[in-house]
């Protein structure tokens, strides 16, 4: 089965600055990638997502890149603000096995103001 | 929309004791997710169902976990007996199950405490 690695599992950054948060996938047959955010007490919330047809997507602060051939995919928030702090996940899902999301350990993001 | 909700929030029981959780999914949508999330192991997949079948229950911990879906609106999860390992936050999440239409969304959650 699929097995998805996060990093790092802490990350600390100066509002203002960029977090980069690093996720590999072990099944080539993966092709979705979401991103979720879960604020303390709340559900994971999608916040960005990538087909493996598509190589960098963005949308205001954030993007997310994939490398299929490197089994990498990256999220990346610019200008962080205090409200970026949360519990980021990455998934991946292969169609085939029916889209199940196997999600990666976690990241715990704090912006400090 | 209300998005998916789940009860109770919060469900404080003993050992031994039966445990139900619930969920109502998002309107339309056609494939609901158990998920379990833990300190240790994360989140991790118990169950889920398209157009309320079960299709994979290969992550249900053991035979005192099950789950149903008895109609499109509504799916538990009970724990019988409930053991103290048991403590985690449960989710649900429901999707939209047509072609490129992979988002699942979350619900808050129930945190379970086994004492």
């Amino acid at each position: 089965g699929e097995n998805v690695e996060q990093h790092p599992s802490t990350l600390s950054v100066q509002e203002g600055d960029s977090a980069v948060i690093k996720c590999t996938y072990s099944d080539s047959a993966s092709n979705y990638f979401p991103w979720y955010k879960q604020e303390l007490g709340k559900g994971p919330q999608l916040i960005i997502d990538i087909r493996s047809n598509v190589g960098e997507k963005k949308d205001q602060r954030i993007a997310v890149t994939l490398n299929k051939t490197a089994k990498h995919f990256s999220l990346h928030i610019t200008e962080t603000q205090p409200e970026d702090s949360a519990v980021y996940f990455c998934a991946a899902s292969d169609r085939a096995a029916g889209n199940k999301l196997t999600f990666g350990g976690g990241t715990r993001v704090l912006v400090k103001p | 929309d209300a998005g998916v909700i789940q009860s109770p929030r919060h469900e404080v029981t003993e050992m031994g004791q039966e445990v139900t959780l619930r969920c109502k999914p998002i309107s339309g949508h056609n494939s609901l997710f158990w998920y379990r999330q833990t300190m240790m192991r994360g989140l991790e997949l118990l169950i889920y169902f398209n157009n309320n079948v079960p299709i994979d229950d290969s992550g249900m911990p053991e035979d005192r976990f099950s789950a149903k879906m008895p109609n499109a609106s509504f799916s538990t999860l009970k724990i019988q007996p409930s053991e103290p390992r048991d403590s985690a936050v449960y989710f649900c999440a429901s999707r939209l199950r047509v072609a490129a239409q992979e988002t699942q969304y979350f619900g808050p959650g129930t945190r379970l405490l086994v004492l």
